[in-house]
């Protein structure tokens, strides 16, 4: 079964802080994803990649960058957290032929 | 980009009973489209997916139909069962299989009345 784990469950950071959400997945995936859930807003894609060292523009990438130094490894980077990124962060995961699978969330609170 | 709207965002039934969530796109380039079951506090999981090329699929008591003239696509679940609780939310790809990532539904809130 395929395992997408994501470094905190909760996190509460403050204003103009640099904030690491780490996502891990161990089953060899190409592609990975950042997204966030809001209330009635559904998921919006922030970035993804679809490779080692590399990155794409989702629907709502401002405010946020990555990294996917290694292929089990995508980090979502808030460069400076304001009170509006306050939400639940997903990271995804992607093999060919097969569908997205979620990891657990990272529910984010901005002070 | 692709636009995708989904209906009702709320919808009860009594159990036993059908429940039909219906949604739209814009980009008739879109060729994939999954459905996502998300519980309260868990993670969303793929429930059924469609590809352009197939015009309805069904897995046990979960069917999906797709309207590639009208952009539309709904997920059918038949006999309810209060498990079927939760948040559902329709997705849509133009990359076959979601690579590029998916253009959610803002999700629709079934509720299974005993």
């Amino acid at each position: 079964d395929v395992k997408v784990t994501q470094s905190s469950r909760y996190l509460v950071k403050r204003t103009g802080e640099k904030v690491f959400l780490e996502c891990v997945q161990d089953m060899d995936h190409e592609n990975m994803f950042w997204y966030r859930q809001d209330p009635g807003l559904g998921l919006r894609l922030i970035y993804f990649s679809y490779d080692v060292k590399m990155k794409e523009k989702g629907d709502i990438p401002e405010g946020y960058s990555v990294s996917r130094e290694k292929k089990e490894r995508f980090s979502l980077i808030l460069e400076s957290a304001s009170t509006n990124q306050t939400s639940m962060y997903l990271c995804a995961t992607l093999s060919s032929g097969k569908p997205q699978h979620f990891g657990d969330g990272t529910r984010l609170s901005i002070l | 980009g692709e636009n995708v709207e989904q209906h009702p965002s709320t919808l009860s039934v009594q159990e036993g009973d059908s429940a039909v969530i219906k949604c739209t796109y814009s980009d008739s380039a879109s060729n994939y489209f999954p459905w996502y079951k998300q519980e309260l506090g868990k993670r969303p999981q793929l429930i059924i997916d469609i590809r352009s090329n197939v015009g309805e699929k069904k897995d046990q008591r979960i069917a999906v139909t797709l309207n590639k003239t009208a952009k539309h696509f709904s997920l059918h679940i038949t006999e309810t069962q209060p498990e079927d609780s939760a948040v559902y939310f329709c997705a849509a790809s133009m990359s076959g299989g979601g690579a590029d990532g998916l253009t959610f539904g803002k999700g629709t809130h079934l509720i299974i009345q005993p």
